[in-house]
This record gives C-alpha cells, structure tokens and sequence, in this order.
C-alpha cells in the first residue's frame, strides 16, 4: 500500500528566506508524486508533479522538488519565501494501476511568512 | 480557475437528511474523483468515475452514493447526514483514469451538518 508522510504540520520562515516542506513515500511500485498547494477557502492547485523523467522537477511559482528514490522523499523548496506563498502545502502519491489514479494525500504543512 | 465547477459552494442541513452535490469536470476530462476533507481525517479519497463507470473506491462509506452521467457531470448523494459528516467535499477530474495524469480540482462544497 502506498502513503506518504509529511514532517511538521506547521512551518514558519520569514519572507526571503528558504522554504523547506518534507514529504516522505512509501511504495511498492515506481510511485507518481505531485505537491498541491490550498490557500484559505480554495480548491487544491497542482504546484509540480513528478512521473519518473526528471528527478528534479520545476514547478510554478518558483518551487522545485526532488524524487530521491534512497531517501524515499520527494521534499518541495523555495529559494527566496514571498508572503503569498502563505498556504497550506499537500504531498500526494497517485495509486498505481490500471485506469485507476486516486491520490493518497499527506496531511498537510501550514505554510506562515513573516514580514 | 481550474476549469472544474461545483455546486453549491455551501451547504448547511440537519442530521438524517440526503444532499445532492454536484460537480462538473473541465471540458475534455473524462474521469472525475471525489474526496473528503476534514480536519481529523486530511483530505480522503472517496470514490472515483470514468466515461460514466465507477473505478476505484475508497472510504466512502455505504450512506454516500455517486454517479457519472452521459454528459460526464458527477453527483455524490450523502443520505442519513450525521454531524461527522460535516467537511469540504471536492471534486477533481483528470483527461483520463491512470495514474500520471494530474487532477485538476474544484473549488469545493462546504457541508454543515447541524
């Protein structure tokens, strides 16, 4: 079965400074990974994916992630935080197989930026 | 804007009564997902539609229903509401039902179960 394990359900930088988010996978198979970021009373807005081309992928925004496939992670980062990256912050795993593909989400890192 | 509608964007009812949420997929998708999210359970799987046919389920439990009609718009029937039930329930679609393809997702419905 397939999971994922976010460190730290809350994260605080100060505007300009590095944005570290952890996620962790656990898979079986070669997993599918994306991060999705919530700002407050939104739906969910795909930041950057991952499906086994390159292993470090950019997305929008600004934000890159890694698949380290050793450490089993997939840690998303931002060289310089801007306060509108104030968000919450989801890492998921899409279930292998088939015409299936639901995500299996972690629970989430609340990201704050202070002036 | 992601492309992906749902209906309605609140909704406030009692325990032991059935709504009716609507989500329609962005043009050219042909798989729709719905999910729970609350906030001692994170944002949960519930069950997933292709072309019309159910392909993947999850903890949806036996008092929620959905369907895929032929215009490719989903419904997801929440019957004998308890007060857990209360969450934000979306709505995600993707071009197709495999695992790479990204799923785009919906503003939500906010349902209060009083």
């Amino acid at each position: 079965a397939q999971s994922v394990t976010q460190l730290g359900s809350h994260v605080s930088v100060s505007e300009g400074a590095l944005v570290l988010l952890r996620c962790n996978y656990s898979s079986s198979v070669p997993p599918y990974l994306f991060w999705y970021v919530q700002y407050p009373n939104q739906g969910l807005q795909l930041l950057l994916k991952y499906t086994s081309a390159a292993t470090l992928v950019k997305g929008i925004n600004g934000f890159e992630a890694e698949f380290k496939k050793s450490e089993t992670s997939f840690h998303l980062t931002k060289p310089s935080a801007h306060m509108s990256d104030a968000a919450e912050y989801f890492c998921a795993v899409s279930v292998y197989g088939g015409s299936q593909g639901n995500l299996i989400f972690g629970k989430g890192t609340k990201l704050s930026v202070k002036p | 804007d992601s492309g992906v509608t749902q209906t309605p964007k609140h909704l406030i009812t009692a325990t032991g009564q059935r709504v009716t949420l609507r989500c329609s997929p962005r043009s050219g998708d042909l798989s729709v997902y719905w999910y729970q999210q609350s906030l001692d359970q994170g944002l949960q799987f519930l069950i997933q539609y292709y072309n019309g046919e159910e392909r993947a389920k999850g903890n949806i439990l036996e008092r929620f229903s959905a369907q895929q009609f032929p215009d490719l718009h989903s419904e997801l029937n929440l019957s004998s509401l308890e007060l857990g039930d209360s969450a934000l329930y979306f709505c995600a679609s993707s071009v197709a039902g495999g695992s790479p393809y990204e799923q785009y997702f919906g503003p939500g419905t906010r349902l209060t179960v009083t």
